[in-house]
C-alpha cells in the first residue's frame, strides 16, 4: 500500500530554537496534504491544508508565522516551528490523500508515524 | 460544522469480551465515514471506511455500518485480542479530502 514517511520520530529541541518536520509520499504524487496536532488525550486537529506550489490554508487559531508550511514539490511537505516554547510540545501527524478511484470517494487518506515534539 | 462525537474512554475490557464504541455524526450532504486505529507510538492506520448508507466496513474482526437514519458508525468486535489495545478515531470526510475526528477511544485489553 501508500506510504507517507514522517521524519523525525522525536525531537527534543531547546526554547526559541526551530524544528522543521518533513513528510514525504513515497510512491504516490500528493497534490495536498494535512497537518495535524495532537494533544494528549485529545484528538487530531487540523492545523492546515498544504498545498503544493501555493500557499499553505491554516486553520482558524494557527499561527501562520509560527508554524510555517512549504509544500515544495509533490512529494513533500514540511511544517517548521519557529521559536519553539513549552506549549508546543505535542505529537504532529501529517497525512496525504491518494486517489484510489473517481471523485473523493475514491481517494484514500494515509497518515505519517507522526512526530513527537518536546520543547524544554 | 461538521463534527463527530464518540464515547470517551478508556473502554477496558477482558481478553474474548465484545466491543462496542459509539460514534454519531453531524454533516451536510453525504461523507464518507472511517475509522482509524492508533498503536502507541504509531501513527494513524485506517481500520475500516464506508462511503454510503447502509454500507458496511469490516476488517480484522472489526464491523460498522453505515447508518444515515440514526447518523452512526459504531464500530464493534467479537472477540477483542490484547493486541487491539490502542486508540481508535472515528473520522468523516467530505470533499477536499479533509478528515473530521472524533476525540478518541482509548482501549484496553487485559489477558
Amino acid at each position: 500500500g501508500a506510504v507517507v514517511s514522517q521524519h523525525p520520530s522525536r525531537v527534543i529541541c531547546k526554547s526559541g530554537t526551530s524544528v522543521k518536520i518533513e513528510c514525504r509520499s513515497l510512491d504516490f504524487q500528493a497534490t495536498t496534504m494535512f497537518w495535524y496536532r495532537q494533544f494528549p488525550k485529545k484528538s487530531l486537529m487540523l492545523m492546515a491544508t498544504s498545498n503544493e506550489g501555493s500557499k499553505a490554508t491554516y486553520e482558524q487559531g494557527v499561527e501562520k508565522d509560527k508554524f510555517l508550511i512549504n509544500h515544495a514539490s509533490l512529494t513533500l511537505s514540511t511544517l517548521t516551528v519557529t521559536s519553539a516554547h513549552p506549549e508546543d510540545s505535542s505529537f504532529y501527524i501529517c497525512s496525504a490523500s491518494r486517489p484510489m478511484g473517481t471523485g473523493v470517494q475514491g481517494t484514500e487518506a494515509f497518515f505519517g508515524q507522526g512526530t513527537r515534539l518536546t520543547v524544554v | 460544522g461538521d463534527s463527530v462525537t464518540q464515547m470517551e474512554g478508556p473502554v477496558t475490557l477482558s481478553e474474548e469480551a465484545f466491543l462496542t464504541i459509539n460514534c454519531t455524526y453531524t454533516a451536510t450532504g453525504y461523507p464518507s465515514l472511517f475509522w482509524y486505529v492508533q498503536y502507541p507510538g504509531e501513527g494513524l492506520q485506517l481500520l475500516l471506511k464506508a462511503t454510503k448508507a447502509d454500507d458496511k466496513g469490516s476488517n480484522k474482526g472489526f464491523e460498522a455500518t453505515y447508518r444515515k437514519e440514526t447518523t452512526s458508525f459504531h464500530l464493534e468486535k467479537g472477540s477483542v485480542q490484547v493486541s487491539d489495545s490502542a486508540v481508535y478515531f472515528c473520522a468523516l470526510r467530505k470533499a477536499g479530502n479533509m478528515l473530521t475526528f472524533g476525540g478518541g477511544t482509548r482501549l484496553m485489553v487485559k489477558p
